[in-house]
């Protein structure tokens, strides 16, 4: 199975401050089709799951834009340029190359 | 509007069965591959199982391989989960999600209890 780790676990923030989130596959993620299909979501507190991210860097309808995704083949980041009280929450990254599919640990943000 | 409403959780006994389904609405059901995706208690997500548009593929992960089993009724835009064997560490919130590869829209969720 594909394992796929983040980093930190953790991660206290100052409101208005950057945010980064570190996403590493155990195998590359580039399918046959050329995508690469390296997901983020967003939990927050007693919520479902929401989408942010999909296919690296393409940010879902209503996504504030100072969410961004980069990064390719087995390392991938999440970035917040400026978190907000609302980013409260826990992501997580998901990969649909492979099956079965598998998800990150999850990165707990919270503010400072 | 996309909606996904689970149903069929509950308390059940180790060794126990339970059916889980998902209403869907909102979308074009068989047009769509659908995925279970789990949250045990205080613990991260894990994936469950996939099938796709038309029931000939479907997906498992080790951990209910054998004892879990998905399905779908495209006229009934219906997704389901039958669990059998169950096992305390299945205890968890069952979600519902829409696509396998980039999984956008997720259900609230359900939550099955294994305990004696």
């Amino acid at each position: 199975d594909v394992v796929m780790t983040q980093s930190p676990l953790s991660l206290p923030v100052t409101l208005g401050q950057p945010a980064s989130i570190s996403c590493r596959s155990s195998q590359s993620l580039v399918y046959s089709d050329g995508n690469t299909y390296l997901n983020w979501f967003q939990q927050r507190p007693g919520q479902s799951p929401r989408r942010l991210i999909y296919k690296v860097s393409n940010r879902d309808s209503g996504v504030p834009d100072r969410f961004s995704g980069s990064g390719s083949v087995t390392d991938f980041t999440l970035k917040i340029s400026r978190v907000e009280t609302e980013d409260v929450g826990v992501y997580y990254c998901m990969q649909g190359t492979h099956w079965p599919r598998t998800f990150g640990q999850g990165t707990k943000v919270e503010i400072k | 509007e996309v909606q996904l409403l689970e149903s069929g959780g509950g308390l059940v006994q180790p060794g126990g069965s339970l059916r889980l389904s998902c209403a869907a609405s909102g979308f074009t059901f068989s047009s769509y591959a659908m995925t279970w995706v789990r949250q045990a208690p205080g613990k991260g997500l894990e994936w469950v199982s996939a099938i796709g548009v038309s029931s000939t593929t479907t997906y498992y992960a080790d951990s209910v391989k054998g004892r879990f089993t998905i399905s779908r009724d495209n006229s009934e835009n219906t997704l389901y989960l039958q669990m059998n064997i169950l096992r305390a560490e299945d205890t968890a919130v069952y979600y519902c999600v829409r696509g396998v590869s980039w999984p956008d829209f997720w259900g609230q969720g359900t939550l099955v209890t294994v305990s004696s």
